[in-house]
């Protein structure tokens, strides 16, 4: 199985500046056929499903305000925010779907400083 | 409107069985593989399995190979998961959960629904 790893945990950032938070996978989870990295990030809110922020490592989901960025290849991927806005308090997941089982990261929980 | 719509989660006794229904509408759902994903309280996403277009291609984690069925009916706009064998650690949200690109088996995620609440207890 592929294990995702995401760091920190938690991250408290004042609004206005940047957020950064990483996930590094055990395996390439790039397909070099193709040159895609098989990595997307999702928001969660409490009480909310998962929202689609990003998919194929950098491309933006439509209507995902462009604070936010994804950027990495192979094992070492980053989601960016970069002016935290109050609304963007919530829980990020990395996904991978290079390979099945599909695998999360463990989340990571941004709140405001 | 693109939006999928569980439901069937319930409270059952473990070694009970339990069928959860997606419905989907605003996309061609034919098109579209479909997964679900399920949350246990308060702990982070699990994928436990997905499905192709046809119906023909599924998989599943291991933690549910076996006692897990995902089926659909494209002549309905459903999917479903057949839960047999319950056990406690089942207890979860599921999501149903649509791919982004179409015909894909395995994808990200860019639809999904509210999520049912299945309970496995005495």
């Amino acid at each position: 199985d592929i294990v995702m790893t995401q760091s920190p945990a938690s991250l408290a950032v004042s609004l206005g500046e940047r957020a950064t938070i990483n996930c590094k996978s055990s395996r390439s989870v790039l397909n070099t056929s193709r040159n895609k990295n098989y990595l997307s990030w999702y928001q969660q809110k409490p009480g909310q499903p998962p929202k689609l922020l990003i998919y194929w490592a950098s491309t933006r989901e439509s209507g995902v305000p462009d604070r936010f960025s994804g950027s990495g290849s192979g094992t070492d991927f980053t989601l960016t925010i970069s002016s935290l806005q109050a609304e963007d308090v919530a829980v990020y997941y990395c996904h991978q779907y290079y390979d099945t089982p599909l695998t999360f990261g463990g989340g990571t929980k941004v709140e405001i400083k | 409107e693109v939006q999928l719509l569980e439901s069937g989660g319930d409270l059952v006794q473990p070694g009970g069985s339990l069928r959860l229904s997606c419905a989907a509408s605003g996309f061609t759902f034919s098109n579209y593989g479909v997964s679900w994903v399920r949350q246990a309280p308060g702990t982070g996403l699990e994928w436990v399995s997905s499905i192709g277009t046809s119906g023909y291609s599924t998989y599943y984690s291991d933690s549910v190979k076996g006692r897990f069925t995902i089926s659909r009916d494209n002549s309905k706009n459903t999917l479903y998961l057949q839960m047999n064998r319950l056990r406690a650690e089942d207890t979860a949200r599921y999501y149903c959960a649509k791919h982004v690109g179409a015909g894909l088996i395995v994808d990200a995620f860019d639809i999904w629904g509210q999520g049912t609440l299945v309970t496995v207890s005495s």
